[in-house]
């Protein structure tokens, strides 16, 4: 079966750096993507992964080791506005996206 | 329009019922894709579309029929609802499927009631 895994919830410090871990077991491997979801809202386009390493973007870096099925999004001085969910998507043989359920990221002052 | 846009914002439907949710999307995108989210559980896709004129089964398409007549609209239609589809219904669009790399852009969402 396709399975992704993330922590259901995490809370970190205003200011703060926090890392959201991600494994993945898929038939087959194309990519993987981080999106943000505020609350109510729909999922953004946060970083896209398919070589080894690490991809940074401002205060936002995400990185994959495909031999481990892993990755992490890290996210660097925190800001309250970072209170979201954070979901890992994985494209497999057929170019579809698989889920995890996605990391609530609590942000406390 | 600018992106995707969805109708209604939400709907309280009894049950046995029928319903279309509407997507409309301005970007000329090849593909396109229905979702349900439910909490706890990530993203699940109902159907999906590689081009204008065909329509492939997600992981749960039961209960849930789609077309795809033209490349802006990609509607969907519950039969015959029931309580189990209770959820919040998005729609997304991507450039083309087959290729890596190609985000999926979302529309606000449908947030469905079904007593």
């Amino acid at each position: 079966g396709q399975n992704i895994d993330q922590p259901t919830e995490m809370t970190a410090t205003e200011g703060a750096i926090v890392q959201i871990n991600c494994t993945y077991q898929t038939s087959g491997f194309n990519g993987l993507f981080w999106y943000q979801q505020h609350a109510g809202e729909a999922p953004t386009f946060l970083s896209y992964n398919v070589l080894d390493g690490l991809e940074e973007k401002g205060r936002f870096s995400s990185f994959l080791s495909r031999s481990k099925g892993y990755s992490y999004l890290l996210l660097k001085e925190l800001q309250m506005k970072d209170s979201a969910s954070y979901l890992c998507a994985v494209t497999d043989s057929n170019y579809q996206l698989i889920w995890g359920a996605g990391t609530k990221l609590i942000i406390k002052p | 329009i600018a992106g995707i846009t969805q109708a209604p914002t939400s709907q309280i439907l009894a049950a046995g019922r029928r319903m279309t949710l509407r997507c409309t999307q301005d970007m000329r995108h090849n593909a396109m894709y229905w979702y349900r989210q439910d909490l706890g559980l990530g993203l699940r896709l109902i159907h999906y579309s590689n081009t204008a004129g065909t329509t492939g089964k997600g992981e749960v398409p039961d209960g849930y029929s789609v077309s795809r007549a033209n490349t802006d609209d990609f509607p969907l239609t519950l039969a015959s609802a029931v309580p189990s589809q209770t959820s919040v219904y998005f729609c997304a669009s991507s450039e083309t499927v087959g290729s890596s790399g190609r985000e999926q852009f979302f529309g606000p969402g449908t947030r469905l009631t079904v007593l």
